[in-house]
């Protein structure tokens, strides 16, 4: 089985610049997370979406993210503008809608430096 | 906000010993989940506990959960240099709801 793919694996913008970030879940996977890690922390999560519904934007920073499910499937997290503050480790994760919870799948991640 | 937080921050073992991880929640869960993370990589999903279980093993690995203490452990017995990573206690409020993480334990096993 494949996993979750990522990319690009690292970007480097400058600040006000805008960058996009892709995600291809894990085939079938109904539920998709988009998490921002900054270091020396724990995942926090931006978005939740369920096939290509949201379920949970509680946490995204609507003003300069956003972010996209096209057809259930693959996503795309966009930053614009950046700012210092968003230098972080983006994760995309996946995880069946299995009665009882289910572990996810992440991806490896986009490393991005704003400067 | 974080929901659940690691004890102890950082850890440092010498290959063959346990090591164990405490993680501490504040409301009701459906379930609780343990991820390790290699530097520079993603979180690799290790073990699931519901909140009405007790104790689950894999591996090398145990878990356990005291929802009266609203509190779990993850043992790591026999370690390795290659246990040498980052985990991270996640909880869930329901199935299917988004999973809330620590700021994880980082655990050094040297050879």
């Amino acid at each position: 089985e494949a996993g979750v793919a990522q990319s690009p694996r690292y970007k480097i913008i400058e600040k006000r610049q805008s960058v996009a970030f892709w995600c291809n879940p894990i085939s079938g996977h109904a539920t998709l997370y988009w998490y921002q890690q900054i270091l020396g922390q724990g995942p926090k999560l931006l978005i939740q979406f369920q096939n290509n519904g949201v379920v949970d934007d509680s946490q995204l920073p609507k003003d300069r993210f956003s972010a996209e499910r096209l057809k259930g499937v693959d996503s795309t997290l966009k930053i614009q503008p950046a700012k210092l503050e968003d230098s972080a480790v983006y994760l995309c994760a996946s995880s069946p809608l299995i009665r009882g919870g289910y572990g996810y799948t992440f991806g490896s991640g986009t490393r991005l430096t704003v400067v | 906000s974080q929901q659940g937080e690691e004890d102890p921050q950082a850890l440092s073992i010498q290959e063959g010993e346990n090591a164990t991880m405490n993680c501490s929640y504040k409301t009701s869960i459906n379930n609780l989940q343990w991820y390790r993370q290699n530097s520079g990589r993603g979180l690799v999903h290790l073990i699931l506990i519901r909140s009405n279980e007790r104790e689950k093993h894999s591996g090398r690995l145990r878990v356990t959960l005291d929802t009266s203490k609203k509190s779990s452990s993850l043992l790591i017995t026999a370690s390795q240099a290659a246990d040498t990573a980052s985990y991270f206690c996640a909880t869930a409020y329901n199935q299917g709801g988004k999973l809330i993480f620590g700021q994880g334990t980082e655990l050094s096993v040297k050879p």
